[in-house]
């Protein structure tokens, strides 16, 4: 099984600033990554896969980064509402899949 | 629009069983399949299985030991999860997720709304 760590558990940032998400695997799982940012009370929602490609909808500002086992998760400007738990997911080798602990970015 | 809707909150006892649905529409179910993901309170999402939509295959998480059954009715574009011998560790919200068969395979592009379950005596 794939273990997904992420890093920092909390970040701290202010509105407008750039916020800077990590997410290592514990072996190489290509470009198969996924990111998913989950609000209090809501179902995780899907930000960016194939490490880099934004889903529908997602707002430029979230980029993603990476390959084999080092990944990144980049929010350019921080919005009031982008301010959630971020999870990292790969889908290289599953089952099972696998998750990450998550980040949480507060104000 | 695509959706996955499931079913509501639940209370049972310890070694009782949990039977939680996903109704799936605004798209063709059995060109996809469904997973079931899990989420602990405070703790990190959890895989539990998949159903394909189309072939009605399943695969499982180890971890899961057997307890868990995943099933579909492809006439109402359902998915149901089965989950049996439960214990206070399986409180936790239930959540459907949808993924393609071949290209983005594994990736859980729509999600059902979470279903609560708790294990109380």
């Amino acid at each position: 099984e794939i273990v997904m760590t992420q890093s920092p558990a909390t970040l701290s940032v202010s509105p407008g600033e750039r916020a800077t998400l990590s997410c290592r695997a514990s072996q190489s799982v290509s470009s198969n990554l996924a990111w998913y940012q989950q609000k209090p009370g809501q179902a995780p929602r899907l930000l960016i896969y194939g490490a880099s490609t934004r889903a529908t909808g997602v707002p430029a500002r979230f980029s993603g980064s990476g390959s084999e086992t080092e990944f990144t998760l980049t929010i350019s400007s921080l919005q009031s509402e982008d301010f959630a738990v971020y999870y990292c997911q790969q889908y290289n080798n599953w089952p099972p899949l696998t998750f990450g602990g998550g980040t949480k970015v507060e104000i | 629009q695509v959706q996955l809707v499931q079913s509501g909150a639940e209370v049972k006892k310890p070694g009782a069983s949990v039977n939680v649905s996903c109704k799936a529409s605004g798209y063709t179910f059995t060109n996809y399949a469904i997973n079931w993901v899990r989420q602990a309170p405070g703790q990190r999402l959890e895989w539990m299985g998949w159903i394909n939509g189309g072939n009605g295959i399943t695969r499982y998480s180890q971890n899961m030991q057997g307890r868990v059954t995943i099933s579909r009715d492809t006439s109402a574009s359902i998915a149901y999860m089965e989950l049996s011998s439960l214990r206070s560790e399986d409180t936790a919200v239930y959540f459907c997720a949808r993924t393609a068969l071949v290209v983005k395979r594994g990736v859980l592009d729509v999600w059902g709304q979470g279903a609560m379950v708790t294990v109380s005596s």
